[in-house]
Order: C-alpha cells, then sequence, then structure tokens
C-alpha cells in the first residue's frame, strides 16, 4: 500500500520560499509509471494543483503559480519536494502531495495534508 | 483553461436516498478525462471515479460516474451514513488540470 507523507514548516513569513517535502512508502519513486503531484486548497475551499514531477525530474506546473514553483525529486531518499518562492497570505493553504496514477492526471494516493500559514 | 461547476452547491438528502451530483465543464473533456473524489472533514480527498465512469479499487457500486463532453454527473443510488461529504470533480484531458468548486453533500 502506497503511503505519502508532507512534512515542512507551518508557518512562513511573507516573502519568504515555503518548502515541503513528501516521502513516499510502500512504492519506489523510481521504479517510473507515476507521476507525483502538489495540490492544495485553500481553508474552506476548493483544490488547486500546483505540479507534477517524474522520477527522471521531468516537471510541468500550473501556469497561474509557474513562476514561483520548483518541484524537484530525490530518488535516493524516495521523496519530492516543492518550493514555492516569494509567498503571501493567498499561499496559505492545505497542500497535499499525490500520486498521479501512470500518469494519466488523476490522483489515487494522497498524503494526509499539511496546513503551511503564510503569516509574520 | 477549463472551468469545472459544480450544481448544487449543497444537497440535504436522508440516508437510503439517492443522490446526483453534477458537474460542468466550460470546455469538452477530452476522452472523458474526468474524476470524481469524495472529502471529509480533516481528510484528504479520496479518488472515486476516474474515465468519467471507472470506479476506483474497493469503491461499492452504489457509486456511479457518468457522462461526456462538458456534462458530467456522479450517482449514489441509496445513500449511506458515510457517503455524507463533499464531492469534488477534476479534469485532466488538459493543462492545467482543474476542479470543481465542490458539492457538499449534508443529512436532511
Amino acid at each position: 500500500q502506497v503511503q505519502l507523507q508532507e512534512s515542512g514548516p507551518g508557518l512562513v513569513k511573507p516573502s519568504q520560499t515555503l518548502s515541503l517535502t513528501c516521502t513516499v512508502s510502500g512504492g519506489s519513486i523510481s521504479s517510473g509509471g507515476h507521476y507525483w503531484n502538489w495540490i492544495r486548497q485553500h481553508p474552506g475551499k476548493g483544490l488547486e494543483w500546483i505540479g507534477y514531477i517524474y522520477y527522471s525530474g521531468t516537471t510541468y506546473y500550473n501556469p497561474s503559480l509557474k513562476s514561483r514553483v520548483t518541484i524537484s525529486v530525490d530518488t535516493s531518499k524516495n521523496q519530492f519536494s516543492l518550493k514555492l518562492s516569494s509567498v503571501t497570505a493567498a499561499d496559505t493553504a492545505f497542500y497535499y502531495c499525490a500520486r498521479d496514477r501512470s500518469g494519466y492526471g488523476y490522483s489515487d494516493y494522497w498524503g494526509q495534508g499539511t496546513l503551511v500559514t503564510v503569516s509574520s | 483553461e477549463i472551468v469545472l461547476t459544480q450544481s448544487p452547491g449543497t444537497l440535504s438528502l436522508s440516508p437510503g436516498e439517492r443522490a446526483t451530483l453534477s458537474c460542468r465543464a466550460s470546455q469538452s473533456v477530452s476522452s472523458r478525462y474526468l474524476a470524481w473524489y469524495q472529502q471529509k472533514p480533516g481528510q484528504a480527498p479520496r479518488l472515486l471515479i476516474y474515465g468519467a465512469s471507472s470506479r476506483a479499487a474497493g469503491l461499492p457500486d452504489r457509486f456511479s460516474g457518468s457522462g461526456s463532453g462538458t456534462d458530467f454527473t456522479l450517482t449514489i443510488s441509496r445513500l449511506e451514513p458515510e457517503d455524507f461529504a463533499v464531492y469534488y470533480c477534476q479534469q485532466y484531458g488538459s493543462s492545467p488540470y482543474t476542479f470543481g468548486q465542490g458539492t457538499k453533500l449534508e443529512i436532511k
């Protein structure tokens, strides 16, 4: 059973960089076949796809966030990471990592999510 | 970007009743690349349906998805107490992938 777990600071100051890591267990990122997503949800609101990465390092980002987002992968640790720069209060959200099954575009396994608050 | 509009915003029903949730896209969703998720308070979304009508592993057959083009439907044939939650549709036919705003299914 694949499991994902987000980790990182729960509080980030405005203008700084949000950094989160997703650790995958029960399956290897480097085995290929799947893409790895970051998705966020503003409190009480809907879901927003941030972007994905493949084990090879290929990435694709939501154009609305592209200028501020970097997703990277560390296959040796079976982890992938999100960096979001120049954050504002509008970036306060629950951040989820999720597995994109076979690269089709839908997410079949999700982490529990982590709340990141942007505040001074 | 494809905008997904879900209706109704809130649906109040009783256990045992049939629920019909709608998801309408601003343009055609290619190859029926439409998924449905269920989210309960404090939990991550759970995949229910992909490819508009394929059930995720282990999903009870009271859940079914249908539709194509711009109109999609999630039907729950007989509501169980654990089905009351928020439901989201997602299109993955074109980038960026987008989600609907959600339908809250509440107990009447």
